[in-house]
């Protein structure tokens, strides 16, 4: 079954720093990468989809990166704010017809001042 | 904005007892999903339609969960009876390509 490990459970920085994620993966390799965006008691939002032959994708202060030789995607945020403070998720699509998602369990991140 | 729309937002019920949740998704979104959560872990795929057409329901604990999308918009999810261990956040998403799926606010379920 596939296996998907998120750095940890917390991340905590200063705000205007960097803040790096970690999603790793085992078994197959996903066509897809997405990552996500939780706030407490609330969906995720879709941030970033990355695909296999891709390295990099930015948005604005966000960028992600996906290498399937070491079966792992970073999720950065440059010059983080408090309102970023969120759970991130990572969310990896086989490139089965039907799309369907498997979710790692997040990283919460918080940004304090 | 267009979202996905879910009720109720909280729920709490004994065990034992029948529940259903609802959820309206984006307009033209054929795909439609129900997600468990439970608190600490990522969501996980209960059931995924196609328009109407169940495309996906290998994860769903067919004695007790039933989902039906019967015009193909808006969906049911129901529970019964429901158990303690199926206190969780269940969530609705919808989406019109493979690419990014949309969910809704969820409903939290508490089983007493």
């Amino acid at each position: 079954s596939q296996k998907i490990e998120q750095n940890s459970e917390a991340l905590n920085i200063q705000e205007g720093k960097t803040a790096t994620l970690t999603c790793n993966y085992t078994n197959y390799s996903p066509a897809y990468l997405q990552w996500y965006r939780q706030d407490p008691g609330r969906g995720p939002v879709f941030l970033l989809l990355i695909r296999e032959n891709e390295k990099e994708k930015r948005k604005e202060r966000l960028k992600v990166t996906f290498d399937t030789t070491l079966k792992q995607s970073l999720f950065h945020i440059t010059a983080s704010q408090p309102a970023d403070s969120a759970t991130y998720l990572c969310a990896l699509d086989r490139g089965s017809t039907l799309g369907r998602l498997y979710f790692g369990r997040g990283t919460q991140l918080t940004v304090w001042p | 904005e267009a979202e996905v729309a879910q009720s109720p937002r909280y729920k709490i019920t004994e065990k034992s007892q029948a529940v259903a949740f609802w959820c309206d998704p984006i307009s033209g979104h054929a795909t439609l999903y129900w997600y468990r959560q439970i608190l600490g872990q990522g969501p996980e795929l209960l059931v995924q339609f196609q328009d109407e057409s169940v495309v996906d329901d290998s994860q769903l604990p067919k004695d007790r969960f039933s989902a039906e999308r019967l015009k193909g918009v808006d969906s049911t999810l129901k529970i019964q009876p429901a158990e303690l261990g199926d206190s969780a956040m269940y969530l609705c998403a919808s989406s019109v390509r493979r690419d990014e799926q949309y969910f809704g606010p969820g409903t939290r379920l508490t089983v007493t």
